[in-house]
């Protein structure tokens, strides 16, 4: 079966420091890869999206930078944080062949301070 | 681009009682996703809908897809204190991998 594991599951940074979340699938291949940000408990923002490796979309302007340097590996950047940087982010993954369902992982918890 | 909004906000009921969620979309989906995220934790997949007019149900939540594939709806009976969560309308429009969310419907319960 498939998995999804994302690290770190909390972190407290100060501000200007830099950021490195990542992510990796089990158990599928080939998926397509997504950074959500959720502010606030609340709406889904998409970030970024990869349908392959070193094949990065951004979908909003922002201080936020993703690479896959593997297939089933995204990691989500950021070389200087702002305060607006804060939220729960969600890797999560789908494949075509189960009609593009998203799966998500359990998100890390971001707080800059 | 593609909007898909999702009402009410928030919903707060007496357990028991009946809960719908509604989600419109302004452009044509060609399917539309329900997710369910619990409070502290992540959005969790409850279901697909594809076709025109298209009912599902789960127990006690039953789902919709509009005629003209632009709205969807979500209803649970008889609402339980497990049913307290965020529930997500997502559709995909002519992109095969991007979803559009909506912004959720929170619900609490009163036991």
């Amino acid at each position: 079966s498939q998995t999804i594991h994302q690290w770190p599951a909390t972190l407290v940074q100060p501000v200007g420091s830099p950021l490195s979340l990542e992510c990796t699938v089990e158990g599928t291949s080939n998926p397509n890869l997504y950074w959500y940000r959720q502010a606030a408990g609340r709406g889904l923002q998409l970030l970024f999206y990869s349908v392959g490796i070193g094949q990065i979309s951004s979908e909003v302007p922002q201080n936020l930078s993703a690479s896959r340097p593997q297939d089933r590996q995204f990691i989500l950047s950021s070389k200087k944080l702002l305060l607006s940087d804060s939220g729960f982010y969600l890797c999560a993954w789908s494949v075509e062949r189960s009609g593009n369902t998203i799966y998500f992982g359990e998100g890390s918890w971001l707080t800059v301070v | 681009g593609q909007q898909v909004m999702q009402i009410p906000q928030y919903q707060h009921v007496q357990e028991g009682e009946d809960f719908t969620t509604y989600c419109n979309s302004s452009t044509t989906l060609s399917n539309i996703q329900w997710y369910k995220q619990r409070p502290g934790g992540h959005p969790v997949f409850l279901i697909q809908l594809v076709k025109s007019g298209e009912v599902k149900k789960q127990k006690r939540l039953t789902f919709q897809f509009g005629e003209a594939k632009k709205n969807s709806s979500l209803h649970i009976t008889a609402t339980q204190t497990t049913d307290v969560g965020t529930y997500f309308c997502a559709g995909r429009g002519g992109s095969n991998y991007k979803l559009t969310f909506g912004k959720g419907t929170l619900l609490t319960v009163n036991p």
